[in-house]
């Protein structure tokens, strides 16, 4: 149990377009979703914190207009990256919780290009 | 400022052996510590973890010892196998909530 799905697995986009990346709890319904972020060689950053119905909380220097994300349901976040540039080039993680002891199943990450 | 570290960026052991993976923390409201294996291009999976109210927790070749008057935890797998070879993020977690905050990882290379 406590399957998440991330959806693309990756994406190349061109500078200026927007990207929507998916994360779905397949099996239990997620409550809180996280967004993180990893730069090459670097550790996972958290980017925003959602909860199910009301607006995401973002982290210091996360910019919440470029970073839109939305948490519709309790099976349901995305990221919408807008206006992508290549400094916006990165892996993508989603997490979603609870789902028991350990509070979080990630899902397979986003591997986005900006060319 | 790093509230959580892991000061080996990398660790090569031989097949068989101990490897052994360290990690440090300096905020003393963390009440649970958490071990997530990365292999590349996917997601974090759950290793292991320990709250802070215990000094070990073993999970059959992972074991993780938690020091809380040094703010310190390691990973202990013994034996290592070639497929261990990943990187490791240790992960801790405030009483205030599931928010994680991750160290900066080690990679871990088993060589055969």
């Amino acid at each position: 149990g406590a399957v998440v799905s991330q959806h693309p697995s990756w994406v190349i986009c061109k500078s200026g377009t927007s990207v929507k990346i998916e994360c779905r709890s397949l099996d239990f319904q997620a409550t809180t979703m996280f967004w993180y972020r990893q730069f090459p060689k670097q550790s996972l950053m958290l980017m925003a914190t959602s909860n199910e119905g009301s607006k995401a909380t973002y982290e210091q220097g996360v910019e919440k207009d470029k970073f839109l994300i939305n948490h519709a349901s309790l099976t349901l976040s995305t990221l919408t990256v807008t206006s992508a540039h290549p400094e916006d080039s990165s892996f993508y993680i989603c997490s979603a919780g609870p789902t028991g002891p350990y509070g979080y199943t990630f899902g397979s990450g986003t591997r986005l290009t900006v060319v | 400022d790093q509230q959580v570290k892991q000061n080996s960026p990398s660790l090569s052991v031989q097949e068989g052996r101990i490897s052994i993976l360290n990690c440090d923390y300096t905020n003393s409201m963390f009440d649970y510590f958490l071990w997530y294996k990365k292999y590349p291009a996917e997601g974090p999976t759950f290793l292991i973890s320990i709250s802070s109210i215990k000094d070990k927790n073993e999970d059959g070749r992972f074991t993780v010892f938690l020091n809380k008057s040094a703010k310190h935890l390691s990973l202990h797998i013994v034996p290592s196998q070639p497929g261990d070879s990943a990187v490791y993020f240790c992960a801790a977690r405030g009483n205030a909530g599931n928010m994680l905050t991750f160290g900066g990882g080690t990679r871990l290379m088993v060589k055969p």
